[in-house]
């Protein structure tokens, strides 16, 4: 079965950095892409950016939010994906959710984990 | 960009009852493949997104049979044949035909 558990989550002031932990299990981690999105209290929800595969170059893509300031990485050998989230600003308060697509034909994001909460605030 | 748009963001249903979201694209999500890059989610109340629907039509795994899409290019209606009690949440429509990937706002379905 396939799982994808948040971690990292905290109250945090404006300015600093926080890092978000995505733990998979129940597939080969490292075949897959993994993506980020987050949504803001009574908001909907925000692409925030990916990681492709090693076999693709591990190469990643970000929102025009999240581009500068976030860092999305991944350890394949411990089945973790990561969000690196610098100079944050009260507007990246938000649940922090990871996900994962499927191989092949686009068929959507079906898995997803259960959400970090991340509040920004002085 | 591409802007996503639904209507209506509210709606109180009646169990039993038939119901449709609409949502619409500032641009096709019709791909040269043949399929509409264009995905629906269900967030249940204090629960993570479900997808519902990928490709325009194609139900995932599990989605019951009452689901149903309709639409094509920039022009997209989810319909629910009988609504059930357990339907209850915010749906979004998500275009998945080029990056960024970009939500609707939502529609709050809820038990009038």
């Amino acid at each position: 079965e396939v799982q994808l558990v948040e971690s990292g989550g905290d109250l945090v002031k404006p300015g600093l950095s926080l890092r978000l932990s995505c733990t998979a299990s129940g597939f080969t981690f490292g075949d897959y892409a993994m993506s980020w999105f987050r949504q803001a209290p009574g908001k909907g929800l925000e692409w925030v950016g990916f990681i492709r595969s090693r076999a693709y170059g591990a190469t990643t893509q970000y929102a025009a939010s999240a581009k500068g300031r976030f860092i999305i990485s991944r350890d394949d050998s411990k089945s973790i994906a990561y969000l690196q989230m610098n100079s944050l600003r009260t507007e990246d308060t938000a649940v922090y959710y990871c996900a994962r697509d499927k191989r092949g034909l686009w068929s959507g994001y079906p898995y997803w984990g259960q959400g970090a909460l991340v509040t920004v605030s002085s | 960009d591409i802007v996503m748009t639904q209507s209506p963001l509210s709606l109180p249903v009646t169990p039993g009852e038939p119901a449709s979201i609409s949502c619409r694209s500032s641009q096709s999500l019709l791909h040269s493949d043949g399929y509409n890059y264009l995905d629906w989610y269900l967030q249940k109340p204090g629960q993570s997104p479900h997808l519902l629907i990928y490709l325009g039509s194609i139900r995932a795994s599990g989605v019951p049979d009452r689901f149903s899409t309709s639409g094509s290019g920039t022009d997209f209606t989810l319909q629910i044949s009988r609504v059930e009690a357990e339907d209850v949440g915010v749906y979004y429509c998500m275009q998945a035909l080029q990056a960024p990937p970009t939500f609707g706002q939502g529609t709050k379905v809820e038990v009038k």
